[in-house]
């Protein structure tokens, strides 16, 4: 079965600092994995996505992750936090049967204090 | 230019008394989902369809039902809504059934149950 875990549901960084959300993944087959962002009272928005190729992904706003499957990860990543970033971010995994589900983590909450 | 719209974005309704969110897309997309969201948590599928094949969730409860009555639009039903369905509905689109295509996202109505 498949199931994505992120680390922390809370986050905090100060303005400019590195932000760093981790993101775990459990999958029998090779995954595909999404990185999505919620602010407040809105629907999710799509960040960037691994599907195959490069493990490198960059995506909106300056974030980026890695694909580490070693690792089963999926950490996402921004050099220098704004205060826009503060939203909650999702991890997701869907795997390549065809099938719909797309499995979601808990979220993390990002806060940015100035 | 908005492609997943959800009217109405806030609703509020009376304990038992049935209530229809909608949704519909400029997307031409032949998949649509409706997550349920409640505060802090991931997003939890009720069901979805690809075209017009309804496929619901196993632990979705019969309260809940949907409509799709041609490709853009989507209907949510809850029949006796209770406090417990207070939370944000969500609505998604994704065009085929390739595991890798983005679900697009619309903004959600928050359900407020008396």
């Amino acid at each position: 079965a498949q199931s994505v875990t992120q680390l922390g549901s809370h986050v905090s960084v100060s303005e400019g600092a590195l932000v760093l959300l981790r993101c775990n993944y459990s999958s029998s087959v090779p995954p595909y994995l999404f990185w999505y962002v919620q602010y407040p009272n809105q629907g999710l928005q799509l960040l960037l996505k691994y599907t195959t190729g490069a493990t490198l992904v960059k995506g909106i706003n300056g974030f980026e992750a890695e694909f580490k499957k070693s690792e089963t990860s999926f950490h996402l990543t921004k050099p220098s936090a704004h205060m826009s970033d503060a939203a909650e971010y999702f991890c997701a995994v869907t795997i390549n049967t065809g099938g719909f589900k797309t499995i979601f983590g808990a979220g993390t909450r990002l806060f940015v204090k100035a | 230019d908005a492609m997943v719209i959800q009217n109405p974005r806030y609703q509020v309704t009376q304990f038992g008394k049935p209530v229809t969110l909608s949704c519909s897309q400029t997307l031409n997309h032949n998949v649509m989902y409706w997550y349920q969201q409640k505060s802090s948590q991931a997003p939890k599928l009720l069901f979805h369809y690809y075209d017009k094949d309804f496929n619901n969730e196993a632990d979705t409860p019969d309260n809940f039902q949907s409509r799709r009555p041609n490709t853009s639009f989507c209907f949510l039903d809850i029949r006796s809504p209770g406090l417990g369905d207070a939370a944000m509905y969500l609505c998604a689109t994704r065009k085929t059934r390739a595991s890798t295509d983005t679900q697009y996202f619309g903004p959600g109505t928050r359900l407020t149950v008396l």
